[in-house]
């Protein structure tokens, strides 16, 4: 089993359009945890946090289930620069090395 | 505030030849670490630097070697490059020590193996 495994996607959806993106992790001795946003060819740079108590940041809504070891990720009312590869991604160490799940691309169209 | 920096940005070399990758991480960072991303993957976690160390390593073959220097910069090097070693090299940084653990990478530096 992957440590980290998200949608497989791609998901393609209209402007205006809520999505939500699924991750699930296998260590449950994981302690952050975070989603990236990767364009074509570019880093991945962090989009937010995930706590367990849930965190919010404009259209973005992440929430953490440490019992249940997933963690989703819900965008509102898409935008067409929401286009990207969303990563989920945990930490298992104190030393916060991360480790990546294979991504899930967004198409957002007109 | 200058953010996490890499060069070259584009390489290509040949089988057999020896690699050097340099990072200069984000201002106040002092931790760097460096991830391989294959094409259509996610990055996977190669080695990461810590007071001019390495503290932990993932799954990753001995060919693959860094270096931090006082600065806190750092440099990834591989030898007998082997075709499977094209991807993007990406570094990131962070500062555990004051608390963050989020870590921001840099651009990558993308290299090419013929």
């Amino acid at each position: 089993r992957k440590e980290v495994e998200q949608d497989p996607g791609p998901f393609n959806v209209p402007e205006g359009a809520t999505v939500a993106f699924n991750c699930t992790y296998s260590n449950s001795a994981s302690q952050s945890f975070f989603w990236y946003r990767q364009d074509c060819r570019k880093e991945p740079k962090l989009l937010m946090s995930v706590y367990s108590s849930g965190n919010e940041d404009g259209r973005f809504t992440a929430q953490l289930n440490r019992a249940s070891q997933y963690i989703s990720l819900l965008i509102r009312d898409s935008k067409l620069s929401d286009s990207a590869t969303y990563l989920c991604v945990v930490s298992n160490s104190g030393y916060s090395t991360l480790t990546f799940g294979k991504g899930t691309m967004l198409l957002v169209s007109p | 505030d200058a953010g996490v920096t890499q060069s070259p940005t584009h390489l290509i070399k040949t089988r057999g030849q020896q690699v050097t990758l340099r990072c200069s991480p984000k201002s106040g960072h002092d931790t760097v670490s460096w991830y391989q991303q294959a094409l259509g993957q996610g990055p996977q976690f190669i080695f990461q630097y810590y007071e001019e160390e390495e503290r932990q390593r993932g799954n990753f073959p001995d060919r693959f070697s860094g270096h931090q220097f006082p600065n806190y910069s750092s440099e990834l090097n591989v030898n007998a490059l082997l075709l499977g070693d094209s991807a993007l090299y990406l570094c990131a940084s962070s500062s555990p020590k004051r608390g963050s653990y989020e870590q921001y990478f840099g651009p990558g530096t993308r290299l090419t193996v013929t």
